[in-house]
C-alpha cells in the first residue's frame, strides 16, 4: 500500500528565518508525482510546489523549494524567509501514476513575529 | 487561476435529510475528486473519477454516493445525513497532461447534520 508520512505535527518559526516541513512516502511504483499543499483558516488548498519524480533536479517556487531525494523516499520542504502568510497546515501528497492522491497527515506551521 | 466552485460554502441540516453538495469545474479536467477532512485531521478519499460515466470509491468507506454525467460537474449526495456525516467535504479535479499533472481544490463545503 502507498502511504506518506509527516511526523512533525507542530512547528513553528519566527519570522524571516527558514523551516523545513518533513515527509516520506512508501511505493513501489518508479514514475510518480509529489505535491505540498497549503491550506490557511479559510480551509481551501494551495498547492505550493510539485515534483515529477522521473526529475532529479528540486522543484523551487520563490521562498519554496523542496529536496528530493527518491532512493530515501524523503520529500521535504523548506520555506525560507518565512511570513506571517505562511502561517497553515502543510499537506505533502503523493500521486500514483493511476492519479490516485494520497495525502499525508499533515504539519501546522506557525509563524511568528 | 482555479476554477473549480462548490455549493453551499456551509450548510447547517437536520438528521435524516437527503443532501447534494455540487462541485463543478470549468477547465475540462478528466479527473475529479471528493476528500472528507475532520478538523485537524488528514484527507480522506472518499470518491474519484477519470471521466463521464467513471466513479470509484476511495480509501475511506463513505455513505455518500457521487455521479459524473457530465465533465465538469461531480455532485456527491448524501440520501439520509447524520450527525457522523459532520465533517468538510472538498472536491478537486486534475488533468494528466503526461508531465504536468496539477490538481486543483475548491473551497469546500462544511457540513453539520444536527
Amino acid at each position: 500500500a502507498q502511504t506518506v508520512t509527516q511526523s512533525q505535527p507542530e512547528m513553528s518559526v519566527q519570522e524571516a528565518e527558514t523551516v523545513t516541513l518533513s515527509c516520506t512516502y512508501d511505493t513501489s511504483e518508479n514514475n510518480y508525482y509529489l505535491f505540498w499543499y497549503k491550506q490557511p483558516p479559510s480551509r481551501q488548498m494551495i498547492l505550493v510546489i510539485r515534483q515529477e519524480a522521473y526529475k532529479q533536479q528540486n522543484a523551487t517556487e520563490n521562498r519554496f523549494s523542496v529536496n528530493f531525494q527518491k532512493a530515501a523516499k524523503s520529500f521535504s520542504l523548506k520555506i525560507s524567509d518565512s511570513q506571517l502568510g505562511d502561517t497553515a497546515m502543510y499537506f505533502c501528497a503523493f500521486m500514483n501514476q493511476g492519479g490516485k492522491l494520497i495525502f499525508g497527515q499533515g504539519t501546522e506551521l506557525s509563524v511568528k513575529p | 487561476e482555479a476554477d473549480i466552485y462548490q455549493t453551499p460554502r456551509y450548510l447547517v441540516i437536520g438528521t435524516g435529510k437527503k443532501i447534494t453538495l455540487e462541485c463543478s469545474q470549468t477547465m475540462g479536467h478528466d479527473k475529479m475528486y471528493w476528500y472528507q477532512q475532520d478538523p485537524g485531521m488528514e484527507l480522506h478519499l472518499i470518491h474519484y473519477s477519470y471521466g463521464v460515466n467513471s466513479t470509484e470509491k476511495g480509501d475511506l468507506s463513505s455513505e455518500s454516493t457521487v455521479s459524473r454525467i457530465r465533465t465538469e460537474h461531480f455532485p456527491l449526495t448524501l440520501e439520509s445525513a447524520r450527525p457522523s456525516h459532520t465533517s468538510q467535504y472538498l472536491c478537486a479535479s486534475s488533468q494528466d497532461t503526461g508531465h504536468n499533472e496539477k490538481l486543483f481544490f475548491g473551497s469546500g463545503t462544511q457540513l453539520s447534520v444536527l
